[in-house]
């Protein structure tokens, strides 16, 4: 049973650039969220979708959006890129009021 | 706004000793969750407690909530090197609340170095 996949893993851009991260979900699971993590912090929660319609946002300005397809995989989406993006990009996914289950994240490096 | 506090944010100790990780927070919940993160890794699930009063066990941890204190800990018993990461509890709001994403909420994490 494969868990939650990430893509690409690493990342480097250039500030003004943008940037698609993707997830997929663990079979069965419907629920994806994303999460920023700087380092030496906690994860920052961005966006939750559930069903291919968001269910929850965190403070994050509009550069960031995200989507959810049919299949449950997932999309964010960072336009405008700021040095202060470079961080690892977490995609967890679960049922709802269940455990989250995380992928092995995208680190972003904006430069 | 729901706010988390762990302490300590860092701990370093010996083998064989136990020490207790405290988890705080602000706002109602009913859904609490301890992982782990080892350097440059994404984040492993512990325990997700539900309930006044749950206590789960897993090796040499142990996790516990108390709602009514908003508090919950991590109890590590005869640490080995090998428990040695960073600790990280979250919360995710409560139901009733309107808050009906599953959004975590995470502490700035206890990094636990465990010396031999």
């Amino acid at each position: 049973d494969a868990g939650v996949t990430q893509s690409p893993t690493h990342l480097i851009k250039t500030r003004g650039q943008q940037v698609t991260l993707r997830c997929s979900p663990i079979s069965g699971h419907k629920s994806v969220s994303w999460y920023q993590q700087v380092l030496g912090q906690g994860p920052q929660f961005i966006f939750q979708y559930y069903e291919k319609e968001e269910r929850g946002r965190g403070n994050f300005p509009d550069r960031f959006s995200a989507r959810q397809f049919p299949n449950y995989s997932s999309e964010l989406n960072v336009n405008a890129l700021l040095l202060g993006d470079s961080a690892l990009y977490l995609c967890a996914a679960g049922r709802p009021q269940e455990t989250q289950y995380f992928g092995p994240g995208t680190r972003l490096l904006v430069l | 706004e729901l706010k988390v506090e762990q302490n300590p944010l860092f701990l370093s100790m010996q083998e064989g000793k136990n020490y207790t990780i405290y988890c705080n927070y602000s706002t109602t919940s009913d859904r609490l969750y301890w992982y782990r993160q080892d350097p440059g890794k994404s984040l492993e699930s512990l325990f997700v407690l539900l309930s006044n009063g749950a206590v789960k066990q897993e090796g040499r941890l142990m996790a516990s909530l108390d709602t009514k204190a908003r508090l919950s800990t991590l109890h590590i018993t005869a640490a080995v090197h090998d428990l040695s990461a960073t600790y990280f509890c979250a919360v995710s709001p409560a139901l009733y609340s309107g808050g009906g994403a599953d959004g975590l909420t995470f502490g700035k994490g206890t990094h636990l170095i465990i010396q031999p």
